[in-house]
């Protein structure tokens, strides 16, 4: 069966610090593979999706950036962290276009 | 562009109560629909999806949704409301046209009083 694994579970950092939040799934090949974030009150925002190693989408501009360096792995990256970054960041996966999303169990991240 | 709308914030029903989560899309292609519950800090549920089959949705915990076109709408429902079932949720659109993107709505935190 497939799982996803998504870590770490809760992060402080500085402001101006670097980020680094990692996403695997298992058990499933070439997955579509999506960044969201959620803050409070605001839903689920799409921060970036990957249909293929090395195919990134950004959706909105920002301090972020993802990286997809294997076919089962996805990265959410910043050079220097703002106040403004802090939030849930899921990630998820589907197995292609018209289908539901699975997704980790999320990543509480605090910057102060 | 594909959206979601999710009227109100927040729903307090009373146990045993009727509940209604209401969902509005709107795509120009035929829309893939998913409802999804989130319990406090861990990630999201599929509840149920509408994939162009059946109109009427069946999905896990007694809830069940109906697609329909002519609204546009793809509300959320269970007779019965109980305890266990307080959570956000939420409504959720792609179709084939979406390149694989998911947009979500911004949900709805369904409270329920003893």
């Amino acid at each position: 069966s497939q799982t996803i694994h998504q870590w770490p579970a809760t992060l402080v950092q500085p402001v101006g610090s670097p980020l680094s939040l990692e996403c695997t799934v298992e058990g499933t090949s070439n997955p579509n593979l999506y960044w969201y974030r959620q803050a409070a009150g605001r839903g689920l925002q799409l921060l970036f999706y990957s249909v293929g190693i090395g195919q990134i989408s950004s959706e909105v501009p920002q301090n972020l950036s993802a990286s997809r360096p294997q076919d089962r792995q996805f990265i959410l990256s910043s050079k220097k962290l703002l106040l403004s970054d802090s939030g849930f960041y899921l990630c998820a996966w589907s197995v292609g276009v018209g289908t539901e999303a699975f997704f980790g169990q999320g990543t509480r991240l605090t910057v102060v | 562009a594909q959206s979601v709308t999710q009227l109100g914030s927040h729903v307090s029903v009373s146990e045993g109560a009727l509940v209604l989560l209401r969902c509005n899309y709107s795509s120009s292609v035929p829309p893939y629909l998913f409802w999804y519950v989130q319990y406090p800090n861990q990630g999201l549920q599929l509840l149920l999806k509408y994939t162009s089959a059946a109109t009427l949705v069946k999905g896990i915990n007694g809830f069940e949704a109906e697609f329909k076109k002519s609204e546009t709408s793809f509300h959320l429902t269970k007779p019965s409301a109980h305890m266990s079932d307080a959570a956000e949720y939420f409504c959720a659109v792609t179709s084939y046209s979406s390149a694989s993107k998911i947009i979500f709505g911004s949900g709805t935190r369904l409270s329920i009083r003893p």
